[in-house]
């Protein structure tokens, strides 16, 4: 079946700097989804992408679709203590059900 | 605008004792709703997925079951829970055509002692 491979699992980084993390599968996907998840809620869309190179912004944070559709990434700029959380990322390809293939989660630490 | 809720938001249930989770949707019309466990800590698994009323399809061997007696209501049950069982479960929902976007509910928190 299909993988998604997430790093880094974890971050533990200071309040200010810019934060990458990443996705990469050996499968084509032609959708990109990434969410960030706080302790004891559900995850929250930040950006979805869309269509092969696609480069979206939403605040401080960027997100890209790989041109081969079989990656992409997202950084955050100028990192402050409430973008603490899990991060996870999530491919989509138009199957029945519109299942996603989800990454393991990068988890960020920022210290303030 | 779409909402989704989940009921209850946290719930301790002794081992062998019965099981309903209960998600429902707001402000969209035959959504697809989808069911997910999370370990603490870790990543997120499919339990189950739903196209339409009375439409389950299961991904994993389990001790649950799901059922969709509504066009925007979707149900988690066991008749008798394990300790596995324990988790964070969520739902989720996403247009019935196209775009593979999940908008995900605030989770409910299970305890199983």
């Amino acid at each position: 079946g299909q993988q998604l491979n997430q790093s880094p699992q974890s971050m533990f980084i200071q309040e200010g700097e810019d934060v990458s993390m990443n996705c990469t599968s050996s499968s084509i996907f032609n959708t990109w989804l990434w969410y960030k998840q706080d302790p004891g809620e559900g995850p929250v869309l930040l950006i979805a992408l869309y269509k092969a190179g696609e480069l979206t912004s939403n605040g401080r944070l960027t997100a890209q679709f790989g041109i081969t559709r079989k990656d992409s990434f997202l950084n955050i700029s100028a990192s402050i203590p409430s973008d603490v959380g899990i991060y996870f990322c999530a491919g989509g390809s138009n199957n029945a059900g519109n299942m996603l293939t989800f990454g393991g989660g990068t988890r960020l630490m920022v210290k303030p | 605008s779409q909402t989704i809720h989940q009921w209850p938001a946290t719930l301790v249930q002794p081992v062998g004792s019965p099981l309903s989770l209960e998600c429902t949707v707001e402000g969209t019309s035959n959504p697809n709703l989808y069911w997910y466990r999370q370990a603490a800590g870790r990543g997120l698994q499919l339990l189950f997925y739903s196209v339409g009323i009375g439409q389950i399809s299961s991904e994993v061997p389990q001790n649950l079951s799901a059922s969709r007696p509504q066009d925007r209501q979707f149900i988690l049950s066991s008749k008798k829970l394990l300790l596995s069982d324990s988790g964070f479960y969520l739902c989720a929902w996403s247009e019935g055509l196209g775009t593979d976007t999940q908008y995900f509910g605030p989770g409910t928190r299970l305890t199983v002692l």
